[in-house]
């Protein structure tokens, strides 16, 4: 079945250590996105790719970064200098330009 | 600054009533818009999106309302069913951009 896989679904982490989140795709859609749900303040853009090799920055990139060297792959790492890392993490594809986006089942990132 | 606004963070319906949430918008320049239902530890799904040029969309018991001069749009569920019971969030974007803007969500619980 075509759809968003991101793995893992829970994650531990000490702070002080880099994580990455693994989102994969097979929808061959062009666009891929991370978001971050914290409670109350609905889902916010981390880092965006339009395409393979190109990716921007969304409104709270820092402490973040990404790479984009498939179609199918947006692995998002969460560094050691992102003040607040524990929440939810959503992946999203979509065609480009985008419409609907279709997420992830998420990643649920704990610092302690 | 919140360009998309969900003011309600919470709303109880009684099941077979009306189920009416809304979203407030600041920016001008956003042309499509979007619903989405997310449950609990999973990705959210989408559910309804309407186009500018339009002012209303329906989609079985789901029907979205947009009042462009007062940058306001309404998702109407009826009749509301225990499994609506989700967090909803509305999304909006330009046409010349990939980002989808997302609202803070609000909590609908249908109730029997």
């Amino acid at each position: 079945d075509g759809g968003i896989t991101q793995s893992p679904k829970y994650l531990f982490r000490k702070e002080g250590q880099n994580v990455t989140l693994s989102c994969e795709q097979n929808l061959n859609h062009d666009a891929m996105y991370w978001y971050r749900q914290d409670p109350g303040q609905g889902l916010r853009l981390i880092y965006y790719s339009q395409i393979v090799n190109d990716f921007q920055k969304g409104d709270i990139a820092e402490g973040y970064s990404v790479s984009r060297e498939k179609k199918e792959s947006f692995p998002l790492t969460v560094t050691s200098a992102q003040k607040n890392p524990t929440a939810f993490y959503l992946c999203a594809s979509s065609e480009s330009p985008p419409g609907e986006l279709f997420f992830g089942e998420g990643s649920r990132l704990t610092v302690l | 600054d919140q360009q998309v606004k969900q003011n309600s963070p919470s709303l109880s319906v009684q099941e077979g009533r009306i189920s009416i949430l809304n979203c407030d918008y600041t920016n001008s320049m956003f042309d499509y818009f979007l619903w989405y239902k997310k449950y609990p530890a999973e990705g959210p799904t989408f559910l309804i999106s309407i186009s500018s040029i339009k002012d209303k969309n329906e989609d079985g018991r789901f029907t979205v309302f947009l009042n462009k001069s007062a940058k306001h749009l309404s998702l109407h569920i009826v009749p509301s069913q225990p499994g609506d019971s989700a967090v909803y969030f509305c999304a909006a974007k330009r046409g010349d951009t990939d980002k989808l803007i997302f609202g803070t969500g609000t909590r609908l619980q249908v109730f029997p």
